[in-house]
């Protein structure tokens, strides 16, 4: 199965800190996606990047991508309340016409 | 203007009913899918569907049906509903197949 697993299922942190979340996968990929869900709402995409690229940014995010480690890692820098939410990655193998989620890490900003 | 809207947004019915869940996108996209939630978050494809081709995922009960009366939806038809049913729904589009996809609020759908 192409299924991305993200590390850790859930995590804590202060306002104002980092918030690092990864993502494996297991064969090649043609893009990978990150998703932010909160509480009872639908996902709402982040960041796409493909398989030839290796880091993208959008305002506070950051999301690499390491496809000879088959892993991705999502950075969210001086983290607020409102980033609370689950996130998860997607991916889709090489000929797949779909999207495969993770089971997503829940992040929890302390105000 | 909501892009994915879904309705009813909560389905409450009981075991061996038929019922059906409607998704509407206004945003040109040519690719629609349903998504089923479960209770540990697990977001999982059932279909995926343009004007070309549906591609089912193969473990999605035949008494699952989708319907397109046209590019800019894609209703859910279930038939003999069962407990383990109960979920949240996810209707999405997306312009091609792999592109970003837009989610809709969600159906939450419980069997008694």
């Amino acid at each position: 199965s192409q299924q991305g697993e993200e590390d850790p299922q859930a995590l804590s942190i202060q306002e104002g800190e980092n918030a690092t979340m990864n993502c494996s996968y297991k064969t090649s990929i043609n893009n990978l996606q990150w998703y932010r869900q909160n509480s009872g709402r639908g996902l709402v995409h982040l960041i796409l990047i493909r398989s030839n690229e290796r880091e993208k940014h959008s305002g506070r995010l950051r999301v690499t991508l390491d496809t000879s480690k088959k892993s991705s890692s999502l950075l969210i820098t001086a983290s607020r309340a409102a980033d609370t939410a689950s996130y998860f990655c997607a991916s889709s193998g090489a000929g797949s016409y779909q999207l495969t989620f993770g089971k997503g890490t829940k992040l929890s900003v302390i105000p | 203007d909501t892009a994915v809207s879904q309705t009813p947004k909560y389905l409450v019915t009981q075991m061996g009913n038929d019922k059906s869940i409607k998704c509407e996108q206004n945003l040109g996209h040519d690719t629609m899918y349903w998504y089923k939630q479960d209770s540990k978050k697990f977001l999982k494809i059932m279909f995926s569907y343009n004007n070309k081709e549906l591609i089912i995922n193969e473990t999605v009960p035949n008494r699952f049906s989708p319907k397109s009366p046209d590019k800019a939806h894609l209703n859910l038809h279930i038939n003999s509903l069962e407990l383990g049913d109960s979920a949240v729904y996810f209707c999405a589009s997306s312009q091609a197949h792999l592109d970003t996809q837009y989610f809709g609020p969600g159906t939450r759908l419980t069997v008694l």
